[in-house]
């Protein structure tokens, strides 16, 4: 079946760095990803639509400069939180489209800020 | 209002037990509509898709009511393995494909 895989799977950095998250379509092409935000015992909550050749679209809420994403080619989406600190501690999770019913998810990367 | 609403549990059943999880959803115009799993500290997998008509897969049961906004999930003759949390999934209308997702149920199976 179709993979999306995400990298690094865990990371823990100190507050103010930059932390960059791949996503990765493994045998398919994804002209949509999406970027996915879970905080401890709750919903996923989507952050932003990545779409390959154009700008992200990003919910009512987050901050675009903060969380920056770059989709340049068809199996690649990145997520680079800038700046982080300790509130962006969370599980990210992104997705790609497979299908016009299906999508993938990738097994997330947790990323915590001291 | 949330736009979709579980109720969190958690569900504390026995093995072989049938156990029913539900769902409402506010956006009438939603279009989809699906039964996620998620271990913890794991990406959800789908689990099955909801429709109208209903649908069976193995010891899971999906049913949809769109005039009451409403989904539910059966799981009969309950396995260890079933423990996880099931989190309904709704998309909106065809310009949107993102996913919309409720907080989830917990499930435990006890042996």
């Amino acid at each position: 079946g179709a993979v999306v895989s995400q990298h690094p799977s865990r990371v823990i950095c100190k507050s103010g760095t930059s932390v960059k998250i791949e996503c990765r379509s493994l045998d398919f092409q994804a002209t949509t990803m999406f970027w996915y935000r879970q905080f401890p015992k709750k919903s996923l909550m989507l952050m932003a639509t990545s779409n390959e050749g154009s700008k992200a679209t990003y919910e009512q809420g987050v901050e675009k400069d903060k969380f920056l994403i770059n989709h340049a080619s068809l199996t690649l989406s990145t997520l680079t939180v800038t700046s982080a600190h300790p509130e962006d501690s969370s599980f990210y999770i992104c997705s790609a489209i497979f299908s016009a019913v299906e999508q993938f998810f990738g097994p997330g990367t947790r990323l915590t800020v001291l | 209002r949330k736009e979709v609403e579980q109720d969190p549990g958690p569900f504390n059943v026995p093995e072989g037990a049938t156990v029913a999880f539900n769902c409402t959803y506010s956006n009438s115009a939603s279009q989809s509509f699906f039964w996620y799993r998620q271990d913890c500290r794991k990406e959800p997998k789908l689990l099955m898709s909801v429709y109208s008509s209903g649908n069976e897969d193995g010891r899971f049961t999906a049913q949809l009511n769109r005039a009451s906004q409403y989904i539910s999930l059966l799981i009969r003759d309950s396995k260890l393995s079933d423990s996880a949390t099931y989190l309904c999934v709704v998309r909106g209308d065809t310009g949107r494909r993102a996913l919309t997702f409720g907080s989830g149920t917990r499930l435990q199976v006890q042996p």
